[in-house]
């Protein structure tokens, strides 16, 4: 089966960073993809990394290291419109998602 | 662009009841899928189609049933509903499946009494 843990919830000030990781033990590895998602809304994609290292889109980047089968999303500059759940998402060898439980993240003025 | 639709957007359904959810995409995606939202679990993969005229089983399949006729529908049966089917579900869909980016209906919140 799929294994995939990320933090419940987290809380920054509005500004700040904020870092979410996420670890994973999967039946092989074809990707991890980050999705924003607000409240009573569709999840969102926020970023997609297949290979090690940092992926940068704005305000936001991801890391992987397939090695550690770990990842984690950074949040710069943070903004009320942040206020969200981000949830990781793992590709295994059967080529279908399996999310982690996703982590809550709460801006605070 | 509409890209994903779903509806009803909210239905409460008596125990033993049948409904069908329906998604349409209009992006031309060959590959959809069916998921369950549950307070601390996250999204379970109910079944999915590659193409039009396959289906599979995810993670989570039973009392469940889908069908692809076109390559823009997608409906999800509850032959039978129970209240451990109360849930959020969504649509997806892909371009083409595998690594492609899903992306994501608004959702349908069903309460099976």
């Amino acid at each position: 089966g799929q294994n995939i843990d990320q933090p419940t919830e987290m809380t920054a000030t509005e500004g700040a960073i904020v870092q979410i990781n996420c670890t994973y033990q999967t039946s092989g590895f074809n990707g991890l993809f980050w999705y924003q998602q607000h409240a009573g809304e569709a999840p969102t994609f926020l970023s997609y990394n297949v290979l090690d290292g940092l992926e940068e889109k704005g305000r936001f980047s991801s890391f992987l290291s397939r090695s550690k089968g770990y990842s984690y999303l950074l949040l710069k500059e943070l903004q009320m419109k942040d206020s969200a759940s981000y949830l990781c998402a793992v590709i295994g060898n059967d080529y279908k998602l399996s999310f982690g439980a996703g982590t809550t993240v709460t801006v605070r003025a | 662009t509409a890209g994903i639709t779903q509806a009803p957007t909210s239905q409460i359904l008596a125990a033993g009841r049948s409904m069908t959810l329906r998604c349409t995409q209009d992006m031309r995606h060959n590959a959809m899928y069916w998921y369950r939202q549950d307070l601390g679990l996250g999204l379970r993969l109910i079944h999915y189609s590659n193409t039009a005229g396959t289906t599979g089983k995810g993670e989570v399949p039973d009392g469940y049933s889908v069908s692809r006729a076109n390559t823009d529908d997608f409906p999800l049966t509850l032959a039978s509903a129970v209240p451990s089917q109360t849930s959020v579900y969504f649509c997806a869909s892909s371009e083409a499946g595998g690594q492609d980016t899903q992306y994501f209906g608004p959702g349908t919140r069903l309460t099976v009494l």
